[in-house]
């Protein structure tokens, strides 16, 4: 069976305080990683697209990485407003289902 | 705004009832999806329609169904409410098949007492 699993479940830090977010994945066929971002009472929102190992994406304060068997969400010098959940996702090659971790819920304290 | 349009934003009603929630897709887009989101199931992804056909299916239960219509539109029916039932459902939709960067609607939120 497909599984996401995302740590730490919580994570609270600093304004500046960089960490890295953790998804670790078993998805038959992985046709790519995505990560999504939640804030409160929204919907998730696209942030990210990594379909091989080695791959990398930036946006901001933000870098996604893809190895074989999970992905890391780096955050530089985090800002209060980068305080949400953040959802780490695979996509299964066979059945084409999205299978989501149950996320980190970030807060960024200034 | 993700242009994925979700009513009623809202709903209260008690068990044994029957509600259907209502999804526009973002133009263009064929894809629809829904996903269940609880406290300690996260996001759990229920059934997808792409233009107007069932694609995949998820732990969706029998007292729930869906239907995409010709006007790309999308309903999930849900019957004989239970308590557990209470949840924010979430519509997604897509512009191409096999994808995994879904747009979101802001959901409706579903309380059964």
């Amino acid at each position: 069976e497909d599984q996401v699993t995302q740590s730490p479940e919580a994570l609270r830090l600093q304004e500046g305080e960089s960490s890295s977010l953790n998804c670790s994945y078993t998805v038959s066929g992985l046709r790519g990683l995505f990560w999504y971002r939640q804030d409160p009472g929204k919907g998730p929102e696209f942030l990210f697209t990594l379909y091989s190992a080695g791959e990398e994406k930036e946006k901001e304060r933000l870098k996604a990485t893809l190895t074989k068997k999970e992905s890391f969400l780096h955050i530089t010098a985090p800002k209060p407003e980068d305080s949400a959940t953040y959802l780490c996702s695979g996509l299964d090659g066979g059945s084409e289902k999205l299978v989501f971790g149950k996320g980190t819920k970030l807060t960024v304290n200034p | 705004d993700s242009g994925v349009t979700q009513t009623p934003k809202h709903l209260i009603t008690a068990t044994g009832q029957r509600v259907t929630l209502r999804c526009s897709p973002r133009s263009g887009d064929l894809s629809v999806y829904w996903y269940q989101q609880s406290l300690d199931q996260g996001l759990q992804f229920l059934i997808q329609y792409y233009n107007g056909e069932e694609r995949a299916k998820g732990n969706i239960l029998e007292r729930f169904s869906a239907q995409q219509f010709p006007d790309l539109h999308s309903e999930l029916n849900l019957s004989s409410l239970e308590l557990g039932d209470s949840a924010l459902y979430f519509c997604a939709s897509a512009g191409t098949l096999g994808t995994g960067e879904l747009f979101f609607g802001e959901g409706s939120r579903l309380t059964v007492l």
